[in-house]
């Protein structure tokens, strides 16, 4: 039973640029939820995708989109990258909004 | 504004020894807790807590919640060097899941 898989594992942009980071929840889970997690800091929650809709959303700004696929992947967009969103980001799956969430490896974003 | 609070911020101990890890929080709407252990990337689930006052146990680890003093701790007892890694808690409103800034346990032989 394949756990939580996110791509690409590392990435590297430049300021202004666009980027794309894709989650594949846990089998049997339907929820996806999305975190920044800077540097010796908690993930902070951007927003969470259940039936392929953005159903809850933190402090972020609408640089930070997503999209859920019919089969429960999700895919994280940010634009106009700034130095500041250099970070780890996290993919967590659940069943429902408020159950246990299993997080994924993870994609780190580095913006120069 | 919903916040959550760790304490110590890092913690160093002897294999053997028996750590207690703190987590308080100021939430409008709780519906739960849960600890994660982190170690390179990944958070890994620990437990999920709902109701007051009701240990939950996973071999060496334990945990209880007080949602009246709005405060959970987690037990580590006869650590090892594996149990080296940050301890996160987070807790669920019903709209967003906040962690803390977690606390880093560093177990020496």
């Amino acid at each position: 039973d394949a756990g939580v898989t996110q791509s690409p594992t590392h990435l590297i942009k430049t300021r202004g640029q666009q980027v794309t980071l894709r989650c594949s929840p846990k089998s049997g889970h339907d929820t996806v939820s999305w975190y920044q997690q800077a540097l010796g800091q908690g993930p902070q929650f951007i927003f969470q995708y259940y039936e392929e809709e953005e159903r809850q959303r933190g402090n972020f700004p609408d640089r930070f989109s997503g999209h859920q696929f019919p089969n429960y992947s999700s895919e994280l967009n940010v634009n106009a990258l700034l130095l500041g969103d250099s970070a780890l980001y996290l993919c967590a799956s659940s069943f429902g909004s408020g159950g246990e969430q299993y997080f994924g490896p993870g994609t780190r974003l580095t913006v120069t | 504004e919903d916040k959550v609070v760790q304490s110590p911020l890092s913690l160093v101990v002897h294999e053997g020894d028996t750590v207690t890890l703190n987590c308080s929080y100021e939430v409008t709407n709780f519906r739960s807790l849960l600890w994660y252990k982190q170690e390179k990337k990944a958070p890994t689930f620990l437990f999920m807590l709902t109701s007051s006052g009701i240990e939950k146990k996973s071999g060496r680890l334990s945990s209880i919640l007080d949602k009246k003093e709005l405060f959970s701790i987690l037990n580590i007892t006869a650590t090892q060097t594996g149990d080296s890694a940050v301890y996160l808690c987070a807790f669920y409103t019903g709209n967003q899941f906040y962690f803390g800034t977690g606390t880093s346990l560093t177990v020496i032989p």
